[in-house]
């Protein structure tokens, strides 16, 4: 069965400080994985997308990582801010005809001042 | 880079009346469009797919009749909620597809829908 799993389910951060979101999969066939931030009440909004050869993006102070082997992820957030507060979403896709999305569940961050 | 609209992005409406829901690629043509639902603290659901021109794909337990989707064109997706219920109430939000490369997917800011 296709699923993404991610920990942790919730976080909180003080402002200035780093965190490390992380996703782990089993969805197959792969194609590619991506981050997205939803900030509350809007739709989510792409951050990075990787592809299965790719080990590390950075978006800004955002970069995720992959390991395909393992079928991990994470998402590292350097030097937070307040508008950083928003849920995370991973998100992979299937690949072949279907080119299906399997949304994880998602962290819920917050930072404070 | 590509943008996604909905409208309306509140609407309050009476039990038993039917809502529609605009979404639209603003600066790009999408020949996939998708629609989810979202419940408070839960990740996106997916509830259809529509190809335009053709009919929707709708996902297990997902009531056709209840949620009509209609994609006229490739930039505009429309879905309806009909006969609409309190339970009904929820975060309605689209997505539009490149059939191409990455597959990117676009997603809208979505649509709260409050059913009294």
């Amino acid at each position: 069965k296709n699923q993404v799993e991610q920990s942790p389910q919730s976080l909180i951060i003080l402002e200035g400080k780093n965190c490390t979101l992380q996703c782990n999969y089993t969805v197959s066939p792969f194609s590619n994985l991506r981050w997205y931030k939803q900030d509350t009440g809007r739709g989510p909004v792409s951050l990075t997308i990787m592809t299965f050869s790719e080990n590390t993006k950075s978006n800004g102070r955002y970069t995720a990582t992959l390991d395909a082997d393992t079928k991990q992820s994470s998402l590292h957030i350097t030097a937070s801010q307040l508008s950083d507060s928003a849920s995370y979403i991973c998100v992979v896709r299937v690949a072949g005809a279907t080119n299906k999305l399997i949304f994880g569940t998602g962290t819920l961050l917050a930072v404070q001042p | 880079g590509a943008v996604v609209s909905q409208h309306p992005s509140r609407v309050i409406c009476k039990s038993g009346t039917s809502v529609k829901i605009e979404c639209r690629s603003l600066d790009f043509q999408a020949t996939t469009m998708f629609w989810y639902r979202q419940f408070p603290k839960q990740s996106l659901m997916l509830m259809a797919t529509s190809n335009e021109g053709s009919k929707a794909t709708y996902e297990q337990g997902v009531e056709k009749d209840k949620f009509l989707i209609n994609h006229a064109s490739l930039t505009l997706s429309t879905l309806t909620v009909t006969s609409a219920h309190p339970e009904d109430s929820s975060f309605y939000i689209c997505s539009a597809r490149v059939d191409r490369g990455y597959y990117e997917q676009y997603f809208g800011p979505g649509t709260r829908l409050t059913v009294t």
